[in-house]
């Protein structure tokens, strides 16, 4: 079983849907969450950053993170077509530990 | 420059050769990290470098898989004898802080190079 599980997708909703996607993990000691968003043929790019549990929120994504069921989610408001591509969590430990686990990423497409 | 600036962006090897790809970080970022991504696959750990101290190298694959950062800035990933298996897109990331700060900020990846190894 892989430390973190997400569902591959692909995931196809109309523009202007509100976005869901999630992840699991079994290691109790990642203490940093991560959603990196991936076009097609480019790098991972970072989209949100949380440390522990709660909420936080920039424009249109909202990530929320609890550890207790562990389990973190992204979701995306007045979703666009330019949003179409590939969403990745990622996590790691405590501040000394520098090595990201990603999930296998979820395709998204947002229909015009 | 900008951003993380890797070369090739893409490179055909017969099996059997030798690869070298190419990774320029951001100026001044302490930390660098070699992550291989499969098809349909997230990024997963290679290695990484705390200026030119590589502090990990539990991710190599093989000991065909070879990296390395002399001066601490520009890396070097090498693989020999390439096997069909070693397919994928090598990415490469950087950050200003070293392992063990609080904050160690974020990772900027590169747009990665795809090795197909035929």
């Amino acid at each position: 079983q892989k430390e973190v599980e997400q569902d591959p997708g692909p995931l196809s909703v109309p523009e202007g849907a509100i976005v869901s996607l999630n992840c699991t993990y079994s290691n109790s000691a990642f203490q940093y969450f991560m959603w990196y968003r991936q076009y097609s043929r480019k790098g991972p790019e970072l989209l949100m950053y949380t440390y522990s549990s709660g909420n936080k929120e920039d424009g249109r994504f909202t990530a929320q993170v609890d550890k207790s069921s562990k389990y973190i989610s992204l979701f995306i408001r007045d979703s666009q077509p330019s949003d179409s591509a590939t969403y990745l969590c990622a996590m790691r430990g405590m501040d000394s530990s520098y090595k990201l686990i990603f999930g296998s990423g979820t395709r998204l497409l947002v229909r015009p | 420059g900008a951003g993380v600036s890797q070369s090739p962006r893409y490179k055909v090897a017969k099996r059997g050769q030798d690869v070298a790809l190419r990774c320029d970080p951001i100026s001044g970022h302490v930390s660098l990290f070699w992550y291989q991504q499969a098809l349909g696959q997230g990024p997963e750990f290679l290695t990484y470098f705390q200026n030119e101290a590589q502090l990990d190298k539990s991710g190599l694959p093989s000991d065909r898989f070879f990296a390395e950062r002399p001066e601490g800035s520009v890396s070097t990933l090498k693989i020999q004898r390439t096997q069909q298996e070693d397919s994928a897109v090598y990415l490469c990331a950087s950050s200003l802080a070293g392992a063990g700060q609080e904050d160690q900020g974020e990772a900027f990846f590169g747009q990665g190079t795809r090795l197909t190894v035929v």
